[in-house]
């Protein structure tokens, strides 16, 4: 089975910085990713990590270490807009499924 | 536009009927997949499908059934034997052998 797990709930002030965290337990890992979910919108595509290491995407990065079973992402120079629910998913190999944790919920004050 | 469409977005029902939401993708994905989520919780697996003719059951399957008769569809019914069926239902496809998921704009689903 799968242990995702991710804060519940993170506030931040607009052009800040941010970090969601993510630890996972899992058997046949093949990856990461990372959505947004904008509150009765779908989940958007942000990152997949596969190698241990940073990625960087403009304001968003996120980081895999496959040893530890930790997963971040990070969010900089915050916008109201970026106030939304982000979701950390595990993709196995063995059958190509995706298995979420619950999602942080993460508000951006001015 | 390619893209993955279901319909309706807000769909009422009284308890002890059945109903069906439909997902369409003209992706040319092979597999498709079907999510449950309720507040404060992730999406949850209730059906997914690798290939026409062919499905598996998720981690919440009961109470749900699908049918995979064509690539670009994939519709589940929630049928009176699911308990607590009132939540936002999202559909998803992925290329072969997939890695990122494409998610439909989702169905919120009521039963009264």
């Amino acid at each position: 089975g799968q242990n995702i797990d991710q804060p519940t709930e993170m506030t931040a002030t607009e052009g800040a910085i941010v970090q969601i965290n993510c630890t996972y337990q899992t058997s046949g890992f093949n990856g990461l990713f990372w959505y947004q979910q904008h509150a009765g919108e779908a989940p958007t595509f942000l990152s997949y990590n596969v190698l241990d290491g940073l990625e960087e995407k403009g304001r968003f990065s996120s980081f895999l270490s496959r040893s530890k079973g930790y997963s971040y992402l990070l969010l900089k120079e915050l916008q109201m807009k970026d106030s939304a629910s982000y979701l950390c998913a595990v993709h196995n190999w063995d059958d190509y499924k995706l298995s979420f944790g619950a999602g942080t919920t993460v508000t951006v004050r001015a | 536009d390619g893209g993955i469409t279901q319909s309706p977005k807000y769909l009422f029902r009284k308890e002890g009927q059945n109903v069906t939401l439909s997902c369409e993708q003209n992706l040319n994905h092979d597999a498709m997949y079907w999510y449950r989520q309720d507040p404060g919780q992730g999406l949850r697996l209730i059906y997914y499908s690798q290939i026409v003719n062919d499905f598996q059951k998720g981690d919440i399957a009961e109470g749900y059934s699908v049918s995979r008769e064509k690539k670009e569809s994939f519709p589940l019914t929630v049928t009176s034997a699911q308990k607590n069926p009132t939540a936002f239902y999202l559909c998803a496809s992925s290329p072969p052998r997939g890695n990122e998921q494409f998610f439909g704009p989702g169905t919120r689903l009521t039963v009264l």
